[in-house]
């Protein structure tokens, strides 16, 4: 019931494509989904974050789609650059549990 | 405005010696969570704790390990009697509100 599927484990992109990240849930009660960049040595950045009334959010060229019905959210990063080469986890987060439910995390090489 | 911060950075122990990790939250921030990762895999909640108070403990093992935030001084998680199962990256993060949880760069514990 906790469990935030991501995937792929692993993903290479070329320079100036879009990196596409997925995350799928089972829990109806999850209400805030963040994402956040994971670089080696470093602690999770949080990268953005959507709630479920809302379909789509953009900040610069990294988007959040939301898919209430089939319960599945992604992280899509425009004009990929090898400065995102990093690990990206995406979590969901139960209003009142204090808790974040974690994937297990992507990990994106963008290649020049 | 300084982030949230760790110390130490990387920790060694010999199996059955004492791990303690400590965590200073961002200013302002009342709320503080430990959170555990292990190779390859996304973090797991341990503990939710504000000031004086454990709100929630259910990802914490029920023997060893315990934490605490003081009125005074950083919040710190100790490990007794480690083992080699405990290797792994420990990372605290604060909120100025329960959801928007922002990350220290870790500890990353040794178990030799």
């Amino acid at each position: 019931q906790q469990q935030v599927k991501q995937s792929p484990q692993s993903l290479i992109v070329q320079k100036g494509g879009i990196s596409i990240i997925n995350c799928a849930y089972e829990n109806t009660a999850f209400d805030y989904f963040p994402w956040y960049q994971q670089f080696p040595g470093k602690g999770p950045a949080l990268l953005i974050a959507i709630r479920p009334d809302v379909s789509e959010k953009k900040e610069g060229r990294f988007t959040i789609s939301f898919n209430k019905s089939a319960k599945q959210f992604s992280l899509h990063i425009m004009d990929s650059q090898p400065g995102d080469s990093a690990t990206y986890f995406c979590a969901a987060y139960i209003a009142g549990s204090y808790q974040l439910t974690f994937g297990k995390g992507t990990k994106l090489s963008v290649i020049p | 405005n300084a982030g949230v911060m760790q110390n130490p950075r990387h920790l060694v122990r010999r199996r059955g010696q004492e791990a303690r990790l400590r965590c200073s939250p961002m200013k302002g921030h009342s709320h503080v969570y430990w959170y555990r990762q292990l190779p390859e895999e996304g973090l797991k909640f341990m503990v939710y704790l504000q000031k004086e108070n454990i709100i929630d403990e259910s990802g914490m093992p029920k023997e060893r390990f315990s934490a605490e935030f003081p009125k005074e001084g950083p919040s710190i998680l100790r490990i007794q009697q480690v083992v080699r199962g405990d290797s792994a990256a420990y990372f605290c993060a604060s909120s100025p509100d329960v959801e928007t949880q922002y990350f220290g760069p870790g500890t990353r514990l040794l178990v030799l």
